[in-house]
């Protein structure tokens, strides 16, 4: 079964660069979420798109933006790069009914050096 | 206040015995899940089992199963005859309402599970 595609899987930038990560999310899910994880930290949830638009925002920095597409691929754009924000970036989709279960991608780790 | 806790940082667990991994919760909605997911050193989220609210019998899949004590507010996952596999972060998740549109998971800190040969 098709899972949730997340590239680039690893991304090395300076500080100050700019980066971005693309989400492809499960077929016919209709909500895509984007969570940071900090070495050794939990997961925190950066944003999210219910059909196409932004529904939550939580922790995501102002240098940071997100969009979905019509095809339902969304892209996270970092700019600014600081060396905190090296971290594993997970995007995660679900779908209409059921638990509300969040199938996670495998994440992009970023490192800011 | 923390909405998901989780008060063991690690835990040890010999092969083939049973571990509990805590859990405990903190909503004011009446309609909600819980959710434990794996994390290996890989780094991939793989979902284990889902409780909700509205659950009357403990959830369970295979050698995972989850003790679900509303009133307590706690929601326990224990594996059954662990596996060196089974070495991992583990995290407890809650998902506040239910319904369509985006309903973000809130994370507990994690509970890194080592089984010991």
């Amino acid at each position: 079964a098709a899972g949730v595609i997340q590239s680039p899987r690893h991304l090395i930038k300076e500080k100050r660069e700019t980066a971005t990560l693309k989400c492809y999310p499960i077929p016919r899910h209709d909500t895509v979420y984007w969570y940071q994880q900090g070495p050794g930290q939990d997961p925190q949830f950066l944003i999210s798109f219910y059909e196409k638009m932004q529904s939550d925002k939580g922790s995501i920095p102002d240098r940071f933006s997100a969009q979905q597409f019509s095809d339902y691929h969304s892209e996270l754009n970092m700019s600014s790069l600081e060396l905190g924000d090296s971290a594993l970036y997970f995007c995660a989709s679900s779908g209409r009914g059921g638990t509300g279960e969040l199938f996670f991608g495998e994440g992009s780790r970023l490192t800011v050096l | 206040a923390q909405k998901i806790t989780q008060t063991q940082p690690g835990m040890f667990v010999q092969e083939k015995e049973a571990v509990t991994l805590d859990c405990t919760y903190d909503t004011s909605d009446q309609s909600y899940g819980l959710f434990w997911y794996k994390q290996p050193s890989s780094g991939e989220m793989i979902f284990l089992i889902y409780q909700g609210s509205y659950d009357e019998q403990n959830a369970t899949e295979g050698r995972y199963s989850l003790n679900f004590q509303k009133a307590r507010k706690s929601a326990n996952l224990v594996i059954s005859a662990s596996q060196l596999g089974d070495s991992a972060m583990y995290f407890c998740a809650m998902r506040e309402g239910l319904g369509a549109g985006s309903y973000q998971l809130t994370f507990g800190k994690g509970t890194k599970l080592s089984v010991i040969p």
